[in-house]
C-alpha cells in the first residue's frame, strides 16, 4: 500500500516547455485534488475530482489542464511553462469526499526559467 | 478578509509547554483540517473535524460550529513536534480552503 505517489519530485522546465506531473493513488479514493504551496500565499486548490470521469476547476486553474480516466490516476498538466507556475506542487486524495481524512503526495518541486 | 485564520503566524515556545493554535472561518462547512507540514517536507492530515473534540496522542482538535472556530492544541510539547500547522476548511462543492498556516518552533 503506496499510499499517494507523486513523480517527479524535482522538475525544471523552460519557459514554454509542457510537461505533466503525475499522482496515483492505490487507496479506492474517489476524491483527488492538485494543489499549488506558494511562499506568503499557502496552499490554493488548482484541479479536483470527485470520480473517474469528473474534474473541476478549483481557485488558480489557468494554465493547467487535468483528466480523471481511472480512479488511481489524476495527472496535471502544464501546457505551456511560465515562471508563475514554479511553486512546491502536491496531489492529495480522500475516500469518498473531503469529509474523510486527506493523503497528500510528497511534493514536486518546479522551477520554470 | 481571508475565509480562514489562523493565529498566531509565529509561535516560539520550550519543550514541555502547553500550545495551542486556533482557527477562524468565515464561511459555512462540512468539514475541517488540521494538517502539519515539517521544514521541506510532506503534508500529513492530523484530524479531520465535523463536530465536537478528537484526540490522538499528545495532539488535541476542537471545533465549535456555531462560532466558526477551531483550536490545535499540543500537550507536552517537544523540538519534534516543531512544523507548520495548517487549518483547511471544506466549503461549498467540496473544496478546500486553507489559512496561511502557523510556524511553531519548540525549543530544547
Amino acid at each position: 500500500n503506496a499510499g499517494v505517489t507523486q513523480t517527479p519530485k524535482f522538475q525544471v522546465l523552460k519557459t514554454g516547455q509542457s510537461m505533466t506531473l503525475q499522482c496515483a493513488q492505490d487507496m479506492n479514493h474517489e476524491y483527488m485534488s492538485w494543489y499549488r504551496q506558494d511562499p506568503g500565499m499557502g496552499l490554493r486548490l488548482i484541479h479536483y475530482s470527485v470520480g473517474a470521469g469528473i474534474t473541476d476547476q478549483g481557485e488558480v486553474p489557468n494554465g493547467y489542464n487535468v483528466s480523471r480516466s481511472t480512479t488511481e490516476d489524476f495527472p496535471l498538466r502544464l501546457l505551456s511553462a511560465a515562471p508563475s507556475q514554479t511553486s512546491v506542487y502536491f496531489c492529495a486524495s480522500s475516500w469518498q469526499s473531503l469529509n474523510s481524512p486527506l493523503h497528500f503526495g510528497n511534493g514536486t518541486r518546479l522551477t520554470v526559467t | 478578509k481571508n475565509e480562514v485564520e489562523q493565529s498566531p503566524q509565529n509561535l516560539t515556545a520550550q519543550e514541555g509547554e502547553f500550545i495551542t493554535i486556533n482557527c477562524s472561518y468565515s464561511v459555512g462547512i462540512s468539514a475541517l483540517h488540521w494538517l502539519q507540514q515539517h521544514p521541506g517536507g510532506g503534508i500529513v492530515s492530523l484530524f479531520m473535524l465535523s463536530s465536537g473534540k478528537k484526540k490522538h496522542g499528545r495532539l488535541i482538535a476542537t471545533i465549535n460550529i456555531q462560532e466558526k472556530h477551531s483550536s490545535l492544541h499540543i500537550t507536552a510539547s517537544h523540538p519534534r513536534d516543531s512544523a507548520v500547522y495548517i487549518c483547511a476548511v471544506v466549503g461549498r462543492a467540496q473544496k478546500l480552503v486553507f489559512g496561511q498556516g502557523t510556524r511553531l518552533t519548540i525549543n530544547p
